[in-house]
C-alpha cells in the first residue's frame, strides 16, 4: 500500500539556519504530495502541496519539489525562525481519497 | 481556527466505558474524515464520508468503533467498550471532495483510557 517515510527527529537548529526535512514515498500511480504543520496546541494545517512531478510547492519561505525519479518531496527553508518550531508531516494522496501521513518530524528552533 | 470544531477537547474514561466524539465540519464541505494519532506518530486514516454515506473504513476500525454522519453535516465517532490501546488523539477533517481538495483539520479530541 501507499506509505510515507520521513526523516526522524527531533531536529534542533539555531535561528537563521538552513532546514531540510527528508521525505520519501511509495505509491502506485501519481499521488499528490503535501506537507502539513502542527504548531503547539493547534490542529494540522496545510503548509504546501504539489500535484505532479517537478512541481514546486511553496509557502511562508518553505519549499518542496515533487521528484518522481527519487520518489521524494523534501522540505526546505533557507533561514528558519523560532516561530517555525512545530511538528511537520509529509503526506500523500493517491488513488484512494485518503491522506497517508509520515510519522512526523519535530523541529525546534533556538534563538 | 480552521473552521472545523471537535468536542470534547479531552476525554478521560475508564476501560470498558463507551465514549462518543463529535465533529462539526465547515458547512459547505461534503467530505468528512476521521483520523487517529498516537504519540510520536502521524495521523492514521479511520474512515470518511461523502455527505451522509460512509465510503471507506480502515481495518484499524474494529467493530467497537462506529461513525455516523446522519444528515451530511456533523459526524459522531463512538467507541464501545474502550480499551487502553484506544488512547489517542482523534482528528476530524473536512474537504470539498473535488480534485483540488484541501483538508481542514480540527484540533482533535484527546482520549485517555484508564
Amino acid at each position: 500500500g501507499d506509505s510515507v517515510t520521513q526523516m526522524e527527529g527531533p531536529v534542533t537548529l539555531s535561528e537563521e539556519a538552513f532546514l531540510t526535512i527528508n521525505c520519501t514515498y511509495t505509491a502506485t500511480g501519481y499521488p499528490s504530495l503535501f506537507w502539513y504543520v502542527q504548531y503547539p496546541g493547534e490542529g494540522l494545517q496545510l503548509l504546501l502541496k504539489a500535484t505532479k512531478a517537478d512541481d514546486k510547492g511553496s509557502n511562508k519561505g518553505f519549499e518542496a519539489t515533487y521528484r518522481k525519479e527519487t520518489t521524494s518531496f523534501h522540505l526546505e527553508k533557507g533561514s528558519v525562525q523560532v516561530s517555525d518550531s512545530a511538528v511537520y508531516f509529509c503526506a500523500l494522496r493517491g488513488g484512494a481519497q485518503k491522506l497517508v501521513f509520515g510519522q512526523g518530524t519535530r523541529l525546534t528552533i533556538n534563538p | 481556527d480552521t473552521g472545523v470544531s471537535q468536542d470534547p477537547r479531552h476525554k478521560i474514561t475508564k476501560r470498558g466505558q463507551n465514549v462518543t466524539f463529535r465533529c462539526d465540519p465547515i458547512s459547505e464541505h461534503n467530505r468528512l474524515y476521521w483520523y487517529r494519532q498516537t504519540l510520536g506518530q502521524g495521523p492514521e486514516f479511520l474512515t470518511y464520508f461523502q455527505n451522509e454515506a460512509q465510503l471507506e473504513k480502515s481495518r484499524l476500525l474494529s467493530d467497537r468503533f462506529s461513525a455516523e454522519r446522519p444528515k451530511g453535516s456533523f459526524s459522531t465517532l463512538e467507541i464501545q467498550r474502550t480499551e487502553q490501546g484506544d488512547s489517542a488523539m482523534y482528528l476530524c477533517a473536512s474537504g470539498t471532495g473535488d480534485s483540488r481538495e484541501k483538508l481542514f483539520f480540527g484540533s482533535g479530541t484527546q482520549l485517555s483510557v484508564l
